[in-house]
């Protein structure tokens, strides 16, 4: 079974550029999470969704970022324009339903985000 | 809202040693979930184990295994037979069952040492 897919691995822009982030999910899993991961810490949420509704985007900045998961599989989060605060790495995450015992989050490798 | 915290920034062991790796959590829910994540140097991060906060046993996977304390708002992790491939940084998380949502702590750098 592939796991979560997150590309690029890598991506280092300069300050006030665009930049986009994919992620594919497991096949079947109706749940995909953001996640942005500071150096040194834990991840903190930045979007869930459930199927294509976004059920939680409290913690997302929406002056800059956006997210879509238009069918309901793969998702993309942009940032426009980027910071140099928003350095960081970025985890996609996917789950077969959220509220239930069958909660076992899978996480992709991530995007690591240098902003210069 | 919940907050979890993992008091130790970093531990060592020494290999096929055992270590115990703290957290406590404060919430006022009663339906949740405890993981420990382990995320290794450079690679993704996986689930190490899992315990429901209705179940009073304490969670066992093979050589790790959890003392959770649900009075004290307690879940530390224990890893028996520690081995060098379990190098890696361990994140402590709280699962709010009604809102689907998920709490990390800052993570335990474990190091395992030859």
């Amino acid at each position: 079974e592939a796991g979560v897919v997150q590309s690029p691995r890598y991506k280092i822009i300069e300050k006030k550029q665009p930049v986009a982030f994919w992620c594919n999910p497991i096949s079947g899993h109706n749940t995909l999470y953001w996640y942005l991961q500071n150096l040194g810490q834990g991840p903190e949420l930045l979007i869930r969704y459930e199927n294509e509704e976004a059920v939680d985007d409290s913690q997302l900045p929406k002056d800059r970022f956006s997210a879509e998961r238009l069918k309901g599989v793969d998702s993309t989060l942009k940032i426009q324009p980027a910071e140099l605060g928003d350095s960081a790495v970025y985890l996609c995450a996917s789950s077969l339903a959220s509220g239930t015992p069958r909660n076992e989050q899978f996480f992709g490798p991530g995007t690591r985000l240098t902003v210069l | 809202a919940q907050t979890v915290t993992q008091s130790q920034p970093e531990m060592s062991v020494q290999e096929a040693e055992t270590v115990t790796l703290s957290c406590t959590y404060d919430t006022s829910e009663n339906n949740y979930y405890l993981f420990w994540y382990k995320q290794p140097p450079s690679r993704q991060m996986i689930l190490v184990i899992r315990q429901e906060a209705y179940k009073q046993q304490n969670a066992t996977e093979n050589r790790f295994s959890v003392n959770f304390q649900k009075a004290a708002k307690s879940f530390s992790l224990k890893i028996s037979d520690s081995q060098l491939g379990d190098t890696a940084m361990y994140f402590c998380a709280f699962y709010n069952t009604n809102a689907g949502k998920s709490t990390f702590g800052d993570g335990t750098t474990l190091t395992v040492k030859p």
